[in-house]
């Protein structure tokens, strides 16, 4: 299950299962929007991304969904094995200023149980 | 696929003391960014860094505490100065990849430096 504290979110998942982590993004005008995954002791590495004209994007094992409407993003992770335990964070582009900065989202633990 | 290499790797240091912290790229960016990860947090932007002109600094972060230099288009460094234990930290040197083998659009970091402030 999820918990939410002062820590990071942790979500729980059987081997095998499919996994499906939430995000909430701060701005409607965000443009583009990525899913990053970070194992412990290194730097996060891009999974998938999807432009703010899609709605849907599906890649190997992921899916990301995009509800502009409600400004919510979602991935998720397709028969969860053990290498997929890790920390996931989305992150937002909100354009202007020509920087190509991104927001990142609090991130959510991944701990598959084998 | 892309490579960005961050140095030290790690390190503990002491209350006062700076450190000065290394990103080279394999291949020629625009622009490149300094986030910092708190313990169990999130990622927070530092500053951008330009070649050719200063570092461009987020609400929260100064350049007499983080001072960016950005020398060129593969290379740049982020100094903590004064550091206290407060600044125990990962610190993450990024950049968007364009052409010549990167995947445009996609932001690639460092493993990050981790450094620990006694």
């Amino acid at each position: 299950g999820e918990s939410v504290g002062l820590h990071l979110p942790t979500l729980s998942v059987q081997e095998g299962d499919n996994s499906i982590i939430n995000c909430a993004y701060s701005n409607s005008a965000s443009d583009y929007f990525i899913w990053y995954k970070q194992e412990s002791g290194k730097g996060p590495q891009f999974i998938i991304d999807i432009r703010s004209n899609m709605d849907k994007r599906q890649g190997q094992r992921v899916t990301v969904l995009l509800n502009k409407t409600v400004k919510h993003l979602s991935l998720q992770i397709a028969a969860t094995q053990p290498g997929d335990s890790a920390v996931y964070f989305c992150a937002e582009r909100i354009p202007g200023a020509g920087s190509y900065q991104l927001t990142f989202g609090k991130g959510t633990k991944l701990s598959v149980i084998p | 696929s892309a490579v960005i290499s961050q140095k030290p790797s790690r390190d503990i240091c002491q209350r006062g003391t700076s450190l000065t912290i290394q990103c080279q790229v394999d291949s020629q960016v625009t622009m490149m960014f300094w986030y910092r990860q708190q313990p169990g947090q999130s990622l927070t932007l530092i500053a951008t860094a330009n070649q050719g002109s200063e570092a461009t600094y987020e609400s929260g972060f100064v350049i007499d505490k983080f001072p960016i230099s950005r020398p060129n288009l593969t290379f740049s460094t982020l100094t903590v100065s004064n550091m206290s234990p407060e600044d125990s930290s990962i610190y993450l040197c990024s950049a968007w990849g364009q052409g010549d083998g990167w995947n445009t659009g996609e932001l690639f970091f460092g493993e990050g430096s981790r450094l620990t402030v006694l």
